[in-house]
């Protein structure tokens, strides 16, 4: 079963406008993890952020973490174009063992 | 530079002939796995590895195998595959935090 559900599935923005993108998960975890992906290509790390932190800043990107509401969002600040792309979260454990469960994801379109 | 390699990155076969696709990585990480990757079902882990000689099942084995005999590559290898396993597979490695994807190899299996 999917652990990670990303929200909304699809996002269309005008350049220079904020993009958000939610991610709820179900069971405990020790750490959750943001990739991007275009399309059809490898995903590429953007941040990861401990169940003991609540907000973690990457250039334009910013990432919270609720852990009593089991939930994270990605906010990307003054998109661009080359911001298109599949955003996926992923929650992982990483004590016995490296299970990392990823969400269906989000695709931002940005349009010029 | 470092990087995880798969090959091959495309591959066409037909029911039941057994193929491999390896994955390494130069970075000696310990940790690697295997995804495979289906429109709408997001990304899902096949295999994982803690270290040499030491693999476990993700969320989807069934049909798969790998080995760890050396830390850099991670094999996975089909032994009869089927259509249901046409898809898009990555394999992944990392020290513990953020993951190293490879390229991606597209699998059709007729």
């Amino acid at each position: 079963s999917q652990q990670g559900e990303e929200d909304p599935q699809a996002l269309s923005i005008q350049e220079g406008e904020n993009a958000t993108m939610n991610c709820s998960y179900k069971t405990s975890i020790n750490n959750l993890q943001w990739y991007r992906q275009n399309s059809g290509r490898g995903l590429v790390h953007l941040i990861l952020i401990r169940s003991n932190e609540r907000e973690k800043h990457s250039g334009r990107l910013r990432v919270t973490l609720d852990t009593s509401k089991k939930s994270s969002s990605l906010l990307i600040t003054a998109s661009r174009a080359a911001d298109t792309a599949s955003y996926f979260c992923a929650t992982g454990w990483m004590d016995s063992s490296y299970k990392l469960i990823f969400g269906s994801g989000t695709r931002l379109l940005v349009r010029p | 530079e470092a990087q995880v390699t798969q090959n091959p990155r495309y591959l066409i076969t037909v029911t039941g002939k057994k193929l491999t696709v390896t994955c390494s990585q130069n970075m000696n990480h310990e940790y690697m796995s295997w995804y495979r990757q289906d429109p709408g079902l997001g990304l899902r882990q096949i295999y994982y590895s803690m270290n040499v000689e030491v693999t476990d099942k993700g969320d989807v084995p069934e049909g798969y195998k790998v080995s760890r005999k050396e830390k850099r590559n991670f094999p996975l290898i089909l032994e009869s595959p089927s259509p249901n396993q046409t898809s898009l597979y990555f394999c992944a490695s990392s020290d513990g935090g953020e993951q190293f994807f490879g390229p991606g190899t597209r699998l059709t299996v007729l």
